[in-house]
């Protein structure tokens, strides 16, 4: 199994609601990311989860708050988003942190009305 | 900070060479990545380079000078399928990878 699996694969929601994208992988990879993709620019790295702790945060606002249940699940929680969030979240897994080729998966297409 | 270089657009015609150049400034340099991205897809690996040189997979083949900072891609025989972005990336210590704004590669017939 090759696969960095993502659900939802499209959710809108409003800015009072809170959902959950999660991601998953059985590869055994010990680094789970996530980035943010906005049409026609490339990934922006949100969070490094480095052996399911927290090891990067690039000054993230609060109303993204990352989860890693175990070594093969990755959540990311949203709560009071605004439109401008409305992006691809892509989430990627490599082998050991900061090294090798990173395995995407198809993303999840978030649009906040 | 990081500041990474790619053309925006190139257009190549059907069974030529392209090359996408991709031009550096980091501290921390670990390696350099190439992926592949079509519209409304993931990216997907297309290579890794540590050290000087050219390495060949196939029809893309990717070169790196860490002295100048510089790497490119070569798509040789295009084919309409490798219309796409092509994103560099720069592999770095600080355990992540910052990707350039990618290259639009359009194929014509």
């Amino acid at each position: 199994d090759t696969e960095v699996t993502q659900t939802p694969k499209h959710l809108v929601m409003g800015m009072t609601n809170k959902k959950s994208l999660k991601c998953e992988q059985h590869m055994g990879h010990r680094a789970m990311y996530w980035y943010k993709q906005k049409a026609k620019k490339p990934p922006e790295l949100m969070f490094v989860y480095s052996y399911e702790k927290l090891s990067i945060n690039e000054s993230v606002p609060s109303r993204f708050s990352p989860e890693c249940p175990n070594s093969s699940l990755l959540n990311l929680h949203l709560h009071a988003l605004q439109p401008e969030d409305s992006a691809l979240y892509l989430c990627a897994s490599s082998q050991e942190p900061s090294t090798g080729e990173l395995f995407f998966g198809e993303g999840s297409r978030l649009t906040v009305l | 900070g990081q500041n990474i270089d790619q053309p925006t657009e190139m257009t190549a015609t059907e069974g030529a060479i392209v090359q996408i150049n991709c031009t550096y400034q980091t501290s921390g340099f670990n390696g350099l990545f190439w992926y592949q991205q079509h519209a409304g897809e993931a990216p997907t690996f297309l290579s890794y380079n540590v050290l000087d040189g050219l390495e060949e997979k196939g029809r893309f083949s990717s070169f790196l000078s860490r002295s100048k900072g510089y790497s490119y891609l070569l798509l040789k025989e295009l084919q309409m399928k490798d219309s796409a972005s092509y994103l560099c990336a720069v592999d770095t210590n600080a355990g992540k990878s910052t990707f350039g704004d990618g290259t639009t590669l359009t194929v014509k017939p």
